[in-house]
């Protein structure tokens, strides 16, 4: 089953331009966390952001979470080219049998 | 983190054959790994969960005689997809959760075409 729901399901933007992608999921978690794919090839682990979190930073991507609404957001200032690729969020759960359970993804599109 | 090496990274076999699909951390002793299984422009789907030295947890609705998880020791855990059809056609790819910081490593993946 999948956890979380992003959205929008696709994102077409101009290069330079901030893109943000929203997550929403519905279970207790431990952690958040998005990666990117790009087409037919493995992951990319992008962020974590712990339950107790609220915000994090690296480099261009800035990422929030809300627990009391279970959403995220992914944001991606000054947007490349290079960064067209599948986004999505997975949700960690509590416990010693945690798994990571996917979203449904956004693709991305980034016009140069 | 870990090292994850899943191979083979493309495999094309005839309908009704199994194919074997093998995932190593190469530098973790894993007691679990994980198996998704990605449609094309669809997310991934966790399959199962293996577990080293004892039988796998299948998620619901994955037929556990098709596909065989084999979790023999630390750093193997190998998926064996058995009478392939051209619907098991997928991008498979398996994680290794242990140290680091983001807890989960993953392969590079597994492109199955069956024809």
């Amino acid at each position: 089953s999948q956890q979380g729901e992003e959205d929008p399901q696709a994102l077409s933007i101009q290069e330079g331009e901030n893109a943000t992608m929203n997550c929403s999921y519905k279970t207790s978690i431990n952690n958040l966390q998005w990666y990117r794919q790009n087409s037919g090839r493995g992951l990319v682990h992008l962020i974590l952001i712990r339950s107790n979190e609220r915000e994090k930073h690296s480099g261009r991507l800035r990422v929030t979470l809300d627990t009391s609404k279970k959403s995220s957001s992914l944001l991606i200032t000054a947007s490349r080219a290079a960064d067209t690729a599948s986004y999505f969020c997975a949700t960690d759960g509590t416990g010693a049998n945690s798994k990571l359970t996917f979203g449904k993804g956004i693709t991305l599109s980034v016009r140069p | 983190g870990a090292v994850v090496s899943q191979h083979p990274s493309w495999v094309i076999c005839k309908s009704g054959t199994s194919v074997k699909i093998e995932c190593r951390s190469l530098d973790f002793q894993a007691t679990t790994m994980f198996w998704y299984r990605q449609f094309p422009k669809q997310s991934l789907m966790l399959m199962a969960t293996s577990n080293e030295g004892s039988k796998a947890t299948y998620e619901q609705g994955v037929e556990k005689d098709k596909f065989l998880i084999n979790h023999a020791s630390l750093t193997l855990s190998t998926l064996t997809v058995t009478s392939a059809h051209p619907e098991d056609s997928s991008f498979y790819i398996c994680s290794v959760r242990g140290q680091g910081h983001y807890g989960y490593t993953f392969g590079s993946g597994t492109r199955l075409t069956v024809v």
